[in-house]
């Protein structure tokens, strides 16, 4: 498989569930990053991760908590999520973590919260 | 401070040309432009560095006027497969990752 990868695509869950995102990306990309995509609102940067360490938080709830294991893959562990948290996320990486470098997306995960 | 777009919807026919703005109120390092379809992700168009340096695709044009803090996308000879939704995002001095403004919808008509 090439570029980024998300998994599931479609995602319904309950309040009191939790659940896990997967990103992979086949780029040998050394960044990765969470994006949240509303309805009528600009894409929201979430997380950024580089070489494995995570480097900004933007001030997101802690019922959203990312992993990183390695450099290809990074989760997105939700759990008591409330329904304004019904969204597409998106996963991106770059080459590095330095400003002027262009991300790549995956296709998302559509989560609705019920 | 989310860098604002404009127009926010445009029609046009096959073959026209469109301009697309972005205009932010802060010192900005790079602006970068995507394009996302429904239901697909945003695929990177080009990035434009404080400078002038340039990267991106050979069918795409673009400026950015540091001055100013302006970028706009050129869209010339637009065909249907231009359709979609364009994105500026926008990068600071100091910041780590984009900051996106809320899109410019782009429909063409054959």
């Amino acid at each position: 498989e090439t570029g980024v990868t998300q998994t599931p695509r479609h995602l319904v869950m309950g309040m009191t569930n939790k659940k896990s995102l997967k990103c992979e990306q086949h780029l040998g990309h050394n960044a990765m990053y969470w994006y949240k995509q509303s309805a009528k609102k600009p894409l929201e940067l979430m997380f950024v991760y580089s070489l494995e360490e995570r480097v900004e938080n933007n001030s997101v709830p802690s019922r959203f908590s990312p992993e990183c294991p390695n450099s290809s893959h990074l989760f997105l562990h939700l759990h008591t999520l409330q329904p304004e948290d019904s969204a597409l996320y998106l996963c991106a990486s770059s080459q590095m973590r330095d400003r002027g470098r262009e991300q790549y997306f995956g296709p998302g995960t559509r989560l609705t919260v019920t | 401070q989310q860098p604002v777009q404009s127009p926010q919807a445009v029609i046009l026919r096959e073959g026209e040309d469109a301009v697309i703005n972005c205009s932010s109120s802060k010192a900005l390092y790079s602006v970068h432009w995507y394009r996302q379809k429904h239901g697909e992700a945003p695929v990177f168009l080009m990035i434009l560095l404080k400078g002038g340096e340039q990267k991106g695709h050979d069918k795409i044009s673009a400026s950015f006027n540091e001055k100013k803090q302006q970028s706009s996308l050129y869209l010339t000879a637009s065909q249907l497969s231009y359709s979609g939704t364009y994105f500026c995002g926008t990068e600071e001095g100091g910041a780590d990752g984009l900051t996106f403004g809320k899109g410019t919808h782009l429909i063409i008509q054959p």
